[in-house]
């Protein structure tokens, strides 16, 4: 079936450094899947940072970057110089549309930014 | 617009008892989904409607987890004889059918069993 696999656990970074948070994905039933990264805030919802629909596209926000590389089927999420409000929990997700469209999360990656 | 709606926010339930957690989607969403988040699992898929209609809950704990959408803007998970195991953040979300739409969910219901 299809699903992701990323960076799981806990990083910590200090602030001003780079940061890149893998994933990679596994899309059996669908050749070129939507691909996203969610992010949860201390105290707030799981909420979108970026998406990216098309294979070999770049998706960007809050400085944060991913691009959809369907040799490498990954998806990793970088930022040049991370700040300590960057710290939160990260998913990677793909969604699939055979039938009815699913989405299917990784286990989350813990961000913390030591200033 | 408000967002996915999800109550309560939090519930402490005892051993055994019966736990009900209840989503209303964002207005004009045909598609809302269910998940518990855990810090040893991260998100778990647990069901999926679609326009009301139940189309996967291959997530779903079948002997005392159960959900409904009983109409467009209303879901309910319910938990029976609740268990210390089910203690979880349960995240509702929903969107719009199609390709590339984005999932929006919920701020979540924390259940914690005792």
């Amino acid at each position: 079936g299809d699903s992701v696999t990323q960076t799981e656990g806990q990083v910590t970074v200090s602030e001003s450094k780079s940061l890149i948070i893998n994933c990679t994905y596994s899309a059996t039933s669908i050749a070129y899947p939507n691909l996203f990264w969610y992010v949860r805030y201390p105290g707030e919802g799981l909420q979108l940072l970026l998406k990216v629909i098309t294979a070999g596209q770049k998706g960007s926000s809050r400085g944060f970057e991913a691009t959809y590389n369907k040799e490498t089927t990954s998806f990793h999420l970088q930022k040049a110089s991370v700040q300590e409000s960057d710290s939160a929990v990260y998913y990677c997700a793909l969604s699939s549309n055979t039938g009815y469209q699913n989405f299917y999360f990784g286990k989350g990656t813990s961000l913390t930014v030591i200033p | 617009n408000a967002g996915v709606i999800q109550t309560p926010r939090h519930k402490v339930t005892g051993k055994g008892q019966e736990a009900t957690l209840w989503c209303e989607p964002i207005s004009g969403h045909s598609a809302v989904f269910w998940y518990r988040q855990t810090i040893v699992q991260g998100l778990e898929f647990l069901t999926y409607f679609r326009n009301q209609a139940p189309i996967d809950d291959s997530g779903m704990p079948k002997e005392r987890f159960s959900a409904q959408m009983p109409n467009q803007s209303h879901s309910t998970l319910k938990i029976q004889s609740t268990q210390p195991q089910d203690s979880a953040v349960y995240l509702c979300a929903s969107s719009l059918e199609g390709w590339g739409n984005t999932l929006y969910f919920g701020e979540g219901s924390r259940l914690i069993v005792v």
